[in-house]
């Protein structure tokens, strides 16, 4: 059964400050997703990453992929407020009827000006 | 831009009613997912489809059912609502995992269920 788990839970940072999220994964997979999602809304695609060594970056959002590690990384530079929102990752595989996305349980994160 | 659309945003339902959540997507993608959402539970899949008339079940499909008779529209049906199906439930759509294509869920939404 692929688990996948996210560290930290909550997150409370100030602005200006950079920080990393992380997300294990216990089984083997090469495609792994980070979505953002706002209080009350959906959930809004960041970064698709499909190979081991794969980084992608959007303003200050970087998001790397060590598949050997089994292991994603959201790191953040220089936090503005508006990147308050909940982060979940999402690790794929594939199944004999296709492929299906399980998702870690989120970080919460929250910064203060 | 991908669209996917869920029919209800809120709805309140009595325990023992029919329940059903209507979700369509507008880019012609293969497979569909519902979702529930709840707190410190993250997301978890209920229940997923492939093709039309096609189903899988996902983690927790105990109490629900699904219907996919066209391509572009998944239903998720509660025979008989309880309180513990209160949740949000998300809706999403992917093309298929070939090719250069990304496997990418983009999402509806979201319908916010209360079973009283």
């Amino acid at each position: 059964e692929l688990k996948v788990e996210q560290n930290p839970l909550f997150l409370s940072m100030q602005e200006g400050k950079n920080y990393t999220i992380y997300c294990n994964y216990s089984t083997t997979s090469d495609r792994l997703y980070w979505y953002r999602q706002d209080p009350g809304k959906s959930l809004e695609s960041l970064f698709v990453l499909l190979s081991n060594g794969a980084v992608k970056q959007e303003g200050r959002l970087m998001a790397s992929l060590d598949t050997k590690a089994r292991l994603s990384t959201l790191h953040i530079t220089a936090a503005v407020h508006d990147l308050s929102a909940t982060y979940f990752c999402a690790v794929a595989r594939w199944e004999t009827s296709g492929s299906r996305l399980t998702f870690g349980e989120g970080t919460q994160l929250t910064v203060n000006p | 831009d991908v669209k996917v659309t869920q029919s209800s945003r809120y709805l309140v339902k009595r325990t023992g009613e029919k329940v059903f959540l209507e979700c369509v997507q507008d880019m012609d993608h293969e497979n569909m997912f519902w979702y529930r959402q709840d707190p410190g539970l993250g997301l978890r899949l209920i229940y997923f489809s492939y093709d039309v008339k096609m189903k899988e079940k996902g983690d927790i499909p105990e109490g629900y059912s699904v219907s996919r008779e066209k391509k572009e529209r998944f239903s998720l049906i509660l025979e008989s609502a309880s309180t513990n199906q209160t949740s949000m439930y998300l809706c999403a759509s992917s093309s298929a995992w070939t090719g250069a294509r990304t496997g990418e869920l983009f999402f509806g939404e979201g319908s916010r269920l209360t079973v009283l």
